[in-house]
């Protein structure tokens, strides 16, 4: 079955950008069924999302995000990425790398562990 | 954007009780709501997709209905393993946005 491993520091100096890599295991990001998406979750708080992509699309990001936020695909090494600049004290979170599934209603459903990513001064 | 209002905050309950848990969306989004649970330190699981649509290999005492823009999450008795908080997510259109979570906990 479908895995999803986060990987990237888990330490970020404010103003500087947020880089991780979601790894697919187990199957092909080229599979067109399925979008690849970052969701977030602030510590204590609730679930945020942050864009997905098709391997052969164009992202799609939240509003929110929008000015920082970039996603990308690379099929060669069957992984995502996600780049999120000029970081402060509110991207301190938890990422999740997740699947979004056509065929259940754009459902996410695969999700990565989640990786704690925090602001050092 | 789609506003997700997600009730009760929290909720106690005893194992073998039905307990219920609603979400309300701020306008229309047929059914293209699914919710999820989520454990401490874990990733969310996937629960119920389109409404009332569960994934294969979650349980049947788990499920979901849709009274127009009011969708509602059942387990119709409920587990040791179902201690958890969950959150209910629209996938009608972007941004995709999610419920504050429903802290379920042991009575």
């Amino acid at each position: 079955q479908v895995q999803l491993q986060e990987s990237g520091p888990g330490l970020v100096k404010p103003s500087e950008t947020l880089s991780l890599t979601c790894t697919v295991s187990g199957g092909s990001i080229s599979d067109s069924n399925y979008f690849w998406g970052w969701v977030r979750q602030p510590p204590g708080k609730g679930l945020v999302w942050i864009g997905d992509i098709f391997y052969s699309g164009s992202p799609d990001y939240n509003p929110s995000l929008q000015s920082r936020v970039t996603i990308s695909v690379d099929t060669s090494k069957n992984q995502f990425s996600l780049k999120l600049s000029s970081v402060t004290a509110a991207d301190t979170a938890v990422y999740y790398c997740a699947r979004k599934d056509s065929g259940k209603y754009d459902a996410f459903d695969v999700w990565g562990q989640g990786t704690l990513v925090s602001l050092s001064s | 954007d789609i506003q997700m209002t997600q009730s009760p905050s929290s909720l106690s309950a005893s194992v073998g009780d039905r307990v219920t848990i609603t979400c309300r969306a701020s306008q229309s989004i047929s059914t293209y709501l699914n919710w999820y649970q989520q454990k401490p330190g874990t990733g969310p699981k996937l629960l119920i997709y389109a409404a009332s649509s569960l994934p294969s290999g979650v349980p049947s005492r788990f499920s979901g209905s849709r009274s127009g823009a009011d969708f509602t999450l059942t387990i119709s008795s409920l587990q040791p393993a179902d201690f958890a908080t969950y959150y209910c997510q629209q996938s009608y259109s972007a941004p995709y946005s999610f419920g504050q979570g429903t802290k379920l906990e042991i009575k």
